[in-house]
């Protein structure tokens, strides 16, 4: 495997239920990202580990939940989901060092629809 | 009002054309700029890089950075199909790791 890799590639999961989406990067990089993507918006940044701190946009619901255990894996995991959290879940990762040149490669995605 | 404002299109030309997106942002702060290729069904690639004002190259692609203005654009040389995407516009602060992405410009190239 190379690059950013994210699974499952779809979900389609009920309001009630709990489900978790992983993201694995394989380029040695120390900070991770999950994004959101609905469609006609901008992506929206969710969560932010860097270094193993977490920066987080306060305006993510508690219902979703982010978990880093090391600097190659990242988990979403997700509980009592809004039809609204339809949408496609981007992963990312970077070097994450100081320098303004920070490259992002992202993962091709989790399609996510909430019933 | 959007940090970021972005023409969602789609953006129609036919193979061979010169096609130009644009962006505009209201934060002064914005230093570095970005411009991402999303195919169908996959995540964001990244095309072009620039630091502050000007232009630079790479093959095709030319991205232009207007500072001034607020306004930074992606020229694509002699199209083609292969460049039918979603085109999306992102730009940082000096410092940290926070990309704001505009909402994508759809082209299609046809053939």
């Amino acid at each position: 495997e190379t690059g950013v890799t994210q699974t499952p590639r779809h979900l389609v999961m009920g309001m009630t239920n709990k489900k978790s989406l992983k993201c694995e990067q394989h380029l040695g990089h120390n900070a991770m990202y999950w994004y959101k993507q609905s469609a006609k918006k901008p992506l929206e940044l969710m969560f932010v580990y860097s270094l193993e701190e977490r920066v987080e946009n306060n305006s993510v619901p508690s219902r979703f939940s982010p978990e880093c255990p090391n600097s190659s894996h990242l988990f979403l995991h997700l509980h009592t989901l809004q039809p609204e959290d339809s949408a496609l879940y981007l992963c990312a990762s970077s070097q994450g060092s100081a320098g303004a040149k920070d490259t992002q490669y992202f993962g091709p995605g989790t399609r996510l629809t909430v019933l | 009002q959007k940090e970021v404002e972005q023409d969602p299109g789609p953006l129609s030309v036919p193979e061979g054309a010169i096609v130009s997106l644009n962006c505009t942002y209201s934060n002064s702060a914005f230093q570095y700029f970005m411009w991402y290729r999303q195919y169908s069904r996959k995540g964001p690639e990244l095309l072009m890089y620039t630091y502050s004002s000007g232009n630079k190259e790479d093959g095709r692609f030319t991205a232009q950075v207007d500072k001034s203005s607020k306004y930074i654009s992606l020229f694509i040389r002699d199209s083609q199909p292969s460049d039918s995407a979603t085109y999306l516009c992102a730009m940082k602060r000096n410092a940290g790791n926070m990309l704001t992405f505009g909402g994508g410009t759809r082209l299609m190239v046809k053939p």
